[in-house]
């Protein structure tokens, strides 16, 4: 069975430039969401989808903003990118929402913003 | 705004000692308690905790929950070199705009020396 697959797995972008990031999930699992990690603040949660629509959003500015496709894969994208953008982007599916299943996490997409 | 806060933030220990690892969290409304282990990749699931005073055991790992006290232990025993992680204690809101709402500690770093 196939994880969950993100891409790209390594970025670099310049200050003001914007980034779109992918998450494939576990197949038939439809809840989908997304961290980000640096060593300052750890794992903090952006957002959940399920069934293509937003359940939750954690506390990060309009920048940062996502959406899911009807066959669950999940993008997310960021706006006027700032330095302290920099950071792990993670993605975790679960087969059901809400925090109920199990996390499998990806591997991440590692953003540098110059 | 829920929290968690793990204890201690690092740890050394060698091969065969046995470790406890501290998670202490607030969160408005209590679904689960989850742990997972983190090495140089993505998150790994390790335990999903919902009722108070139920061990949870898997090898020689075992996690309990005390939702009166509003903390979890981890508990590693004949530690070995494969254990070195980032250990990471999460909660999960299960109330209103927060639903679903994953929040993360700061981890533990475990060094196993041989």
């Amino acid at each position: 069975k196939a994880g969950v697959t993100q891409t790209p797995r390594y970025l670099i972008k310049t200050r003001g430039q914007q980034v779109t990031l992918s998450c494939s999930p576990i197949s038939g699992h439809r809840s989908v969401s997304w961290y980000q990690q640096t060593p300052g603040q750890g794992l903090q949660f952006l957002f959940e989808y399920f069934s293509e629509t937003q359940r939750n959003k954690g506390n990060f500015p309009g920048r940062f903003s996502g959406r899911q496709f009807s066959n669950s894969r999940s993008e997310m994208n960021v706006s006027t990118l700032e330095l302290g953008d920099s950071a792990l982007y993670l993605c975790a599916s679960s087969l059901l929402a809400g925090g109920t299943g199990e996390l499998f996490f990806g591997e991440g997409s590692r953003l540098t913003v110059l | 705004e829920d929290k968690v806060v793990q204890s201690p933030l690092s740890l050394v220990v060698h091969e065969g000692d046995t470790v406890t690892l501290n998670c202490s969290y607030e969160v408005t409304n209590f679904r689960s308690l989850l742990w997972y282990k983190q090495e140089k990749k993505a998150p790994t699931f390790l335990f999903m905790l919902t009722s108070s005073g139920i061990e949870k055991k898997s090898g020689r790992l075992s996690s309990i929950l005390d939702k009166k006290e509003l903390f979890s232990i981890l508990n590693i025993t004949a530690t070995q070199t494969g254990d070195s992680a980032v250990y990471l204690c999460a909660v999960v809101n299960a109330g209103g705009t927060s639903y679903g709402k994953l929040t993360f500690g700061q981890g533990t770093i475990l060094t196993v020396h041989p």
